[in-house]
């Protein structure tokens, strides 16, 4: 099992680019998040996913849109990077909105 | 008043010595308590999970909670150098709904 995996690990963008982040799981879980970790500021809820066909805000949505692609996936979409979005990247999962989470490795995002 | 909250730290404890970590919360309806560990560099993982009032103990680590007093507790014993990581505390409902929110967590050095 892998459990959560993302890509890319490492992302060097200039300002005004687009990327998607990928995150898949293997756990058949039904939640599934995106959060983002700036030093001194943990872990902000970016968007989420309960169930499959549904996602909500978070914390910090303004800048990120997100698809829950089918059960296993749930990608996050930079349309026009800026340097305020250079952080570290987690996708999680849990069985449940109420259960533990499970992280992937992170992306490192750099936007110049 | 944060939602979740945990002093930053740093927290120093000399090897072989009980590693003591806090976590309050605000809403008195939470069931779900999670401990995380975070080493520099890599992604949160699940620790300890505790859903009753009183002690919960796995190994060297011990969580306590207190739901009347609103806290839950990381005890470390026998703290060694590899337990040197950031420290997070994650409790179900806290920032409304039922999914979970994160502490920013404390850092904890283990000395030799």
């Amino acid at each position: 099992n892998a459990g959560v995996t993302q890509t890319p690990k490492f992302q060097v963008l200039k300002t005004g680019q687009s990327m998607t982040l990928q995150c898949a799981q293997d756990m058949n879980h039904n939640s599934m998040y995106w959060y983002r970790q700036d030093p001194g500021m943990g872990l902000r809820l970016i968007y989420y996913s309960a169930s499959e066909g549904t996602t909500d805000k978070g914390e910090v949505p303004n800048g990120y849109n997100v698809s829950r692609l089918n059960k296993r996936e749930f990608s996050l979409r930079l349309e026009s990077a800026a340097p305020s979005q250079t952080s570290v990247y987690f996708c999680a999962s849990s069985e449940g909105l109420d259960h533990e989470q499970f992280f992937g490795p992170g992306t490192r995002l750099t936007v110049l | 008043q944060k939602e979740v909250e945990q002093n930053s730290g740093p927290l120093s404890v000399p090897e072989g010595a009980i590693a003591s970590l806090n976590c309050t919360y605000s809403d008195r309806v939470s069931q779900s308590f999670f401990w995380y560990r975070q080493y520099s560099g890599k992604s949160p993982e699940l620790i300890m999970s505790i859903y009753s009032n009183g002690d919960k103990e796995d190994g060297r680590f011990t969580a306590q909670l207190n739901k009347a007093s609103q806290y839950v507790s990381l005890l470390i014993r026998d703290s060694q150098p590899s337990d040197s990581a950031t420290y997070l505390c994650a409790v179900e409902g806290a920032g409304g709904g039922n999914k979970l929110t994160f502490g920013t967590g404390t850092q904890l050095k283990v000395e030799l």
